[in-house]
C-alpha cells in the first residue's frame, strides 16, 4: 500500500520570503501522480499543483513550484514570495495510475503554514 | 457550472439520530467519494464509488453507508449517529486517475 509523509506539521515564512513544504512518499509503482492541495481556513479544498511521474520537468504554477526526485520518492513545494493568502494546510497526495491505487488519493497528514506579516 | 456541492453545510445530531448528506456534482465525473477530516489526521477516506450503482469501503467505513444511484449523486448516511462521528465531511470527485474536486465540507456535531 502507498503511504504518504509529512514531517512537519506546522512552518512558518516571512511575507515575500521562500518556503519549502516537504512530502515523502512510498510505492511500489513506476507511474503515478502527485498533488499539492490547499486548504485556508475556509476548509475548501484547492488543488495547487500537479506532478505526472513519467515527466522529469518539475511542474510550476506561478509562485509555487515543487522539486520531484523519482528516486528518493521526494516531492516538496516551494512557495515563492509569500503572501498573507497562503497561510493554510498544505497536504500532499498520491494517485496510481492502475487498480485500486488508481481509484482513489492517499494523503499526507497535512503542514500548517503560517505567514508572518 | 457549481462543481461539487453538499448539503448540509452544518448539521447538530443527538446520539443515535440518523441523517444523510447529499454530494452532487455537474462535472460529468465517474469516481465520487466521501471524507472525513479530524484534527492532526488528515483526510480518511470513508467510501468511494467508481461508477452509478457501484461503492467500495474506504479507510474508515464503519458507521456509515453509501448510495450512488445516480452519476451526479453520492449519499452518505449515518443510521445511529455517535459522538466519534463528530468531524467535518468532504465529497470530492474525479475523472479516472487525476486530481479530486472537493466540495465545501459539513461540519457534524453529534451529542
Amino acid at each position: 500500500a502507498q503511504t504518504v509523509t509529512q514531517s512537519q506539521p506546522e512552518m512558518s515564512v516571512q511575507e515575500a520570503e521562500t518556503v519549502t513544504l516537504s512530502c515523502t512518499y512510498d510505492t511500489s509503482e513506476s507511474d503515478y501522480y502527485l498533488f499539492w492541495y490547499k486548504q485556508p481556513p475556509s476548509r475548501q479544498m484547492i488543488l495547487v499543483i500537479r506532478q505526472e511521474a513519467y515527466k522529469q520537468q518539475n511542474a510550476t504554477e506561478n509562485r509555487f513550484s515543487v522539486n520531484f526526485q523519482k528516486a528518493a520518492k521526494s516531492f516538496s513545494l516551494k512557495i515563492s514570495d509569500s503572501q498573507l493568502g497562503d497561510a493554510a494546510m498544505y497536504f500532499c497526495a498520491y494517485r496510481g495510475l492502475r487498480g485500486s491505487s488508481g481509484d482513489k488519493l492517499t494523503f499526507g497528514t497535512g503542514t500548517r503554514l503560517a505567514v508572518r506579516p | 457550472n457549481a462543481g461539487v456541492t453538499q448539503t448540509p453545510k452544518f448539521r447538530v445530531l443527538k446520539t443515535g439520530q440518523s441523517m444523510t448528506l447529499l454530494c452532487a456534482q455537474d462535472m460529468n465525473h465517474e469516481y465520487m467519494y466521501w471524507y472525513r477530516q479530524d484534527p492532526g489526521m488528515g483526510l480518511r477516506l470513508i467510501h468511494y464509488s467508481v461508477g452509478e450503482g457501484t461503492t467500495a469501503k474506504g479507510e474508515v467505513p464503519d458507521g456509515y453507508n453509501v448510495s450512488r444511484l445516480k452519476k451526479q449523486n453520492f449519499l452518505l448516511g449515518l443510521e445511529s449517529a455517535a459522538p466519534s462521528q463528530t468531524s467535518v465531511y468532504f465529497c470530492a470527485s474525479s475523472t479516472p486517475f487525476y486530481e479530486q474536486y472537493f466540495g465545501p465540507g459539513t461540519r457534524l456535531t453529534v451529542t
